[in-house]
Parts: C-alpha cells; structure tokens; sequence
C-alpha cells in the first residue's frame, strides 16, 4: 500500500551544525508534501511544504529538497538550535484524493549543546 | 484565534467504558481529521470529514465512530475502549483547497486499564 517513511529514526547533531532529515515515499501520485515538527506532549506544527512541481524550496533557516525521480524528500536545517530538538514528521498528499495525509514513521532530532 | 482545541487533555477509561473526545476549531475549516500516535508508528489516520454532516473512514477505523453535526466541531466516540486504544489522539483541521496546510490540537492522552 501506499506509505511514507523515513530512513532514520533518531539524528543527534552539535549545535550550530547543519542537520539532514531524510523521507522516503512510494506513490508516486502524491503532489503536495508536508515537514512537521512536534515538540514533545505538543500536536505538530507546519514547518515548510513544497508541491510536486518544484525540487527546492528554502525558509527561514530551512530548505525541502524533492527528487521525484528516487522518491525522495529531504529537510535540511541550517545552524541547528537546541529549540529544533524535536521529532520531524513527513507528509504526502494527493489532490485527487482530498485533504488526506499519509505520514512518515518520523526522526527525532537531538541537538547536543 | 484559538485555533484548533481538544478536550480532554488526559483520561484514563476502564475497559470497555464509553468516552467521547471533542474537536473545536474556529477557523472555518471544511476539513477535519483524527488521528492517533502510537511510538513508532507516526500519526495514523481514523476518520475524517470533508464536511458538516459528513464522514469518511480513514486507515484504522475500527472500534471508534465519529460525528461532525456542527462545522465547527468533530466528535470521536469510543463505544466499548479497549487497551490498544491506549493511545495519543490529535484532531486536525484543513481548508478544504490545495494546499491543505493541516493545524493540529495539543492533543488527548487516553489510557485504557
């Protein structure tokens, strides 16, 4: 069936380092995806979203790389802050099939002072 | 702007007790969702609705049935919990057009003894 997940589960890096996030996804068919981040005892909150037409989109302090061609999404954090310690959670989404969310298994994110 | 609230935060059910967890979201969003996270297994989804008067099962539907008689509100009841109900539980709610930008509730804590 259709899924998202990710290739690691747990990310440890210093702080002021860069971070990557990885997710992988299998249908092909999503055109919209989704970075949340969720701090514990706290719902996820909306980092950055790219659609299926673009490979790169930037932020504050974040960027969302898309290769379509590997099914692949990527965020990249840059100066990592002991605030982005965190679980991050990919999403995908396909218009034709509504609102509906399929999200990945998520990496937490430890950043070491 | 409150946003999306879930009430309760906590509760703990016996087995095969009755609960009903609400959803209020004052953004006057068409869509609504619930989900639920066990660790590991990322945000799964339950119910949903595209609509006042309207909804649609999601990936684990099983054991919960929901109501959406007001825009406003999304209902999940537990009919007769069970121990792998044991779980977090987040309410979500989106504009019904691409792109969907979810906004999730804090989220209810429920264990079943």
């Amino acid at each position: 069936g259709e899924s998202v997940g990710l290739h690691l589960p747990t990310l440890s890096v210093q702080e002021g380092d860069n971070s990557i996030i990885n997710c992988a996804y299998s249908n092909s068919a999503s055109d919209y995806f989704i970075w949340y981040k969720q701090e514990s005892g706290k719902g996820p909150q909306f980092i950055i979203d790219i659609r299926s037409n673009m490979d790169k989109r930037q932020g504050q302090r974040v960027t969302v790389l898309l290769n379509k061609t590997v099914k692949h999404l990527s965020l990249q954090i840059a100066a990592t802050q002991p605030g982005d310690s965190a679980v991050y959670f990919c999403a995908e989404n396909s218009y034709n099939q509504g609102g509906k969310l399929i999200f990945g298994q998520g990496t937490e994110l430890s950043v070491k002072p | 702007n409150a946003g999306v609230t879930q009430t309760p935060k906590f509760r703990v059910l016996k087995t095969g007790q009755s609960m009903t967890l609400l959803c209020a979201q004052d953004m006057n969003h068409e869509y609504m969702y619930w989900y639920r996270q066990d660790p590991g297994m990322g945000l799964r989804l339950i119910h949903y609705s595209v609509g006042e008067g309207t909804t649609a099962k999601g990936e684990v539907p099983d054991g919960y049935n929901v109501s959406r008689l007001k825009k406003q509100n999304f209902l999940l009841g537990l009919e007769s919990a069970a121990p792998s109900q044991t779980s977090v539980y987040f309410c979500a709610s989106s504009s019904h057009q691409p792109p969907y930008g979810y906004t999730f509730g804090s989220g209810t804590r429920l264990t079943v003894v």
